[in-house]
């Protein structure tokens, strides 16, 4: 119950394209979603993140869609861009964050 | 120094060595985290210190230690370690984190890569 589960492991997108990234949960306890992004030498920063009162936050080209019934929460990058390939790991929270396994994306120029 | 600072980056130790991995936070905050992170695994908390006082310990080893002198300072001793605990090992600190506070943005420092031969 503890766990949230991330899809896919890897994603390749052209430059240009929307970048989908999934993730579900099963703690209807948890309140905090967040998405952190994670470059090559560095350690995660947080990208954007949701509470269950609103469905969807948009951050300029990063969206969160959120579907509190299906337990489940996702990360679209519109416009991919080279400079956006990274590992992305999403996470929902009590207090104490759980972590997906992460998602690496490559954005191909 | 801005943000979150850990030392060394790289370390390679024998399973009989001792070493220590150093953090320092210079945001203010109150609640300090590490980390292991290994390849295509979620992140592994290991232990949380919230005002120099540890909340968190997930069933970690007693070969990882850790030492919180002061809220801007946490260490990871480690001693007698296995090649399976080779890994990435982040240090992260936010406001505060305890029961009953919503989750706070955590800040990470870049990592200690640590390989036990």
């Amino acid at each position: 119950q503890q766990q949230v589960k991330q899809s896919p492991q890897s994603l390749i997108v052209q430059k240009g394209g929307i970048s989908i990234i999934n993730c579900a949960y099963e703690n209807t306890a948890f309140d905090y979603f967040p998405w952190y992004q994670q470059f090559p030498g560095k350690g995660p920063a947080l990208l954007i993140a949701i509470r269950p009162d609103v469905s969807e936050k948009k951050e300029g080209r990063f969206t969160i869609s959120f579907n509190k019934s299906a337990k489940q929460f996702s990360l679209h990058i519109m416009d991919s861009q080279p400079g956006d390939s990274a590992t992305y790991f999403c996470a929902a929270s009590g207090y104490q964050l759980i972590w997906g396994a992460g998602t690496k994306l490559i954005i191909k120029p | 120094e801005t943000g979150v600072t850990q030392t060394p980056r790289h370390l390679v130790m024998g399973m009989t060595n001792k070493k220590s991995l150093k953090c320092e936070q210079h945001l203010g905050h109150n609640a300090m985290y590490w980390y292991k992170q290994s390849a295509k695994k979620p992140l592994e908390l290991m232990f949380v210190y919230n005002f120099k006082e540890q909340t968190e310990n997930n069933s970690v080893p007693s070969r990882f230690s850790p030492e919180c002198p002061n809220s801007s300072h946490l260490f990871l001793h480690l001693h007698t370690l296995q090649p399976e605990d080779s890994a990435l090992y982040l240090c992260a600190s936010s406001q505060a984190n305890l029961p009953g506070l919503a989750a706070d943005e955590q800040y990470f420092g870049p990592g200690t890569r640590l390989t036990v031969t």
